[in-house]
């Protein structure tokens, strides 16, 4: 099983600052990489699949990047809607496997 | 606009068996491959499986010997059966679509549903 570890397990950012989040792959998961992102009570929401691609209506502040085992996540400006908990998942290998998340909060 | 909303018991009692269903809204369950997805209290998520309209299913190794999903097309539903349920079972359960081949990445979820397992 792909185990799928992300960083920082909380980030305090500013609004308007930009967000990095990582995730890291055990082993090469080529681009087949999600990150979702989950709000209290919401059921989990799309952002980026194939590692860089944006899902249907997710703003342009959110744009993921990396191939094989390193991944970003960054949120451009964080807006106060953006605090959540962030997830990765690889869709590579079976079982698909999820990061442990980030949770990303106003600073 | 695709809803997707789990229903079933949100008690089970321990070795009994956990029945969730899966309703899914605007568009035909007869595309796309359809999963469901735990997470246990302060654990993280967890693929439990998937279905597709051929019948072809795909489970995670970790649960195989006790799990069936299955389609329900008349309905536009789709199933979990987990058999000889623990404590360990006790989690939200999630219905997702994927938009990928059966292991992601899922572009609809429902808002979860929580199932105890106790007596």
């Amino acid at each position: 099983e792909i185990m799928m570890t992300q960083s920082p397990a909380t980030l305090s950012v500013s609004p308007g600052e930009r967000a990095t989040l990582s995730c890291r792959a055990s082993q090469s998961t080529k681009s087949n990489l999600a990150w979702y992102q989950r709000k209290p009570g919401q059921a989990p929401r799309l952002l980026i699949y194939g590692a860089s691609s944006r899902a249907t209506g997710i703003p342009a502040r959110f744009s993921g990047s990396g191939s094989g085992t390193e991944f970003t996540l960054t949120i451009s400006s964080l807006q106060s809607e953006d605090v959540a908990l962030y997830y990765c998942q690889q869709y590579s290998y079976l079982p698909p496997t999820f990061g442990q998340g980030t949770n990303v909060e106003i600073k | 606009q695709v809803q997707l909303q789990e229903s079933g018991p949100g008690l089970v009692k321990p070795s009994e068996t956990l029945s969730l269903t899966c309703t899914v809204a605007g568009g035909s369950i007869s595309t796309y491959y359809w999963s469901w997805i735990r997470q246990a209290p302060g654990k993280g998520l967890e693929w439990i499986g998937y279905t597709y309209f051929s019948g072809r299913t795909n489970y995670n190794p970790s649960l195989k010997t006790r799990i069936t999903i299955s389609l329900d097309m008349s309905n536009n539903q789709f199933s979990l059966r987990l058999t000889s349920v623990t404590a360990a079972d006790t989690a939200v359960y999630y219905c997702a679509r994927d938009l990928g081949a059966g292991l992601g990445p899922f572009d609809y979820w429902g808002q979860g549903t929580l199932v105890t397992v106790s007596s």
